[in-house]
């Protein structure tokens, strides 16, 4: 079967640096995606990666190693705002998105 | 630019009532579109999937059903809805560019709560 499996709910404080694991087991891989979900709203898009490496976007970045089915997204310099659910979702062979569950960050002052 | 609307935001229905969910993309041609289900503390669930007018792909056997009767249009329905139905229900698109990289836009969300 497919699966992800990304931590259930982190705690950081503001100002700090935290970084939310995710690890994929799919049927092919055509590209990883982090969203942010604050809470009642939809997902919106944070990053896209679909080689190896880190991709960096502001405070945000997010890696990828497709060799141990794994990527991290890092997010520097916390503020409040950014307490918010953070979903990991892979692109498998057939184009289907494939969603873990999600990380709650709770942001601490 | 491309903007995409579901309504209404907030449901409360009785077990057994019909339902209706309606989400439409401006600002683009023939783009795929989606419906998910998120249930509380839950991934999204894929519910429909369409590629072009009248053609719906079902993922999960259920008692919802999808139409797409124009382009830019995708409604949700069920004849008589479940005490399991409940959750938040997510429109998204996706562009067709032939330079496909995936990202999903989602709409605002509709909160369905079955009584």
């Amino acid at each position: 079967g497919q699966n992800i499996d990304q931590p259930t709910e982190m705690t950081a404080t503001e100002g700090a640096i935290v970084q939310i694991n995710c690890t994929y087991q799919t049927s092919g891989f055509n590209g990883l995606f982090w969203y942010q979900q604050h809470a009642g709203e939809a997902p919106t898009f944070l990053s896209y990666n679909v080689l190896d490496g880190l991709e960096e976007k502001g405070r945000f970045s997010s890696f990828l190693s497709r060799s141990k089915g794994y990527s991290y997204l890092l997010l520097k310099e916390l503020q409040m705002k950014d307490s918010a659910s953070y979903l990991c979702a892979v692109w498998d062979s057939n184009y289907q998105l494939i969603w873990g569950a999600g990380t709650k960050l709770i942001i601490k002052p | 630019s491309q903007t995409i609307h579901q309504w209404p935001a907030t449901l409360v229905q009785p077990v057994g009532s019909p339902l209706s969910l309606e989400c439409t993309v401006e600002g683009t041609s023939n783009p795929n579109l989606y419906w998910y289900r998120q249930a509380a503390g839950r991934g999204l669930q894929l519910l429909f999937y369409s590629v072009g007018i009248g053609q719906i792909s079902s993922e999960v056997p259920q008692n919802l059903s999808a139409s797409r009767p124009q382009d830019r249009q995708f409604i949700l329905s069920s004849k008589k809805l479940l005490l399991s139905d409940s959750g938040f229900y997510l429109c998204a698109w996706r562009p067709w560019t032939g330079r496909d990289t995936g990202e999903l836009f989602f709409g605002e969300g509709s909160r369905l709560t079955v009584l």
